[in-house]
């Protein structure tokens, strides 16, 4: 079956670091990879995706690319703010399915 | 945002009690889901709807059933809660389903505790 594996955290960091979150998965055929962030007391926020293999998402400063050779999708951020402190998933979707795949999620804190 | 409303937002109850919980959404998206969330296990998918009185099972389906009679809402409801399904959970929904560009979005949760 379908899984998605991220570090554990939480991941702690000093604003203006770089932010690394790694994001492997197990799947047939070709997904489609989410990071999805959630905010202290909310929902989920789709952050990026990628549909197929070397595609990069990118958002907020935030980027990932699809990595079918590894079957990766890590989360990059060049310089981390106070404000990106959350929880962040990774998914994945079979295009011809509906259910998402999470990964257990990844608390990062950044400290001024 | 995408219009999502989740009620209510916080609940505890007893073990044994019936719980309906209730997503709302303004967007007219044909697709509506409910999830749980569990500590190191991410989200995980209970039930989902493909249009109204239309609706299948999902990865951790025991213990709930769903109801959808409006386009709009999709209700959760536990029959006889027990203390394994004190999560929060959330209410997700997506215009269209098996294609590349389908994306969803996600409510703001209901925190469940059952004591």
């Amino acid at each position: 079956g379908n899984s998605v594996t991220q570090m554990e955290g939480p991941v702690t960091l000093s604003e203006e670091a770089f932010l690394t979150i790694n994001c492997t998965y197990t799947a047939t055929g070709y997904p489609s990879l989410f990071w999805y962030v959630q905010y202290p007391g909310e929902g989920l926020q789709l952050l990026l995706k990628a549909t197929k293999a070397d595609d990069k998402g990118s958002n907020k400063g935030f980027e990932a690319t699809y990595r079918k050779e590894t079957t990766s999708f890590h989360l990059e951020k060049g310089s981390v703010q106070v404000s990106d402190s959350a929880v962040y998933f990774c998914a994945l979707r079979h295009n011809a399915g509906n259910m998402l795949t999470f990964g257990g999620g990844t608390r990062l804190m950044v400290k001024p | 945002d995408a219009g999502i409303t989740q009620s209510p937002r916080h609940k505890v109850t007893e073990t044994g009690t019936p719980v309906t919980l209730r997503c709302h959404q303004t967007e007219n998206h044909r697709y509506m889901y409910w999830y749980r969330q569990d500590p190191g296990h991410g989200l995980r998918l209970i039930h989902y709807s493909y249009g109204v009185k239309d609706t299948d099972k999902g990865e951790v389906s025991d213990g709930y059933s769903v109801s959808r009679s409006k386009t709009e809402d999709f209700l959760l409801t536990l029959e006889s809660a027990t203390s394994s399904q004190t999560s929060v959970y959330f209410c997700a929904i997506s215009e269209s389903a098996g294609q590349v560009s389908t994306v969803q979005y996600f409510g703001p949760g209901t925190r469940l505790t059952v004591t």
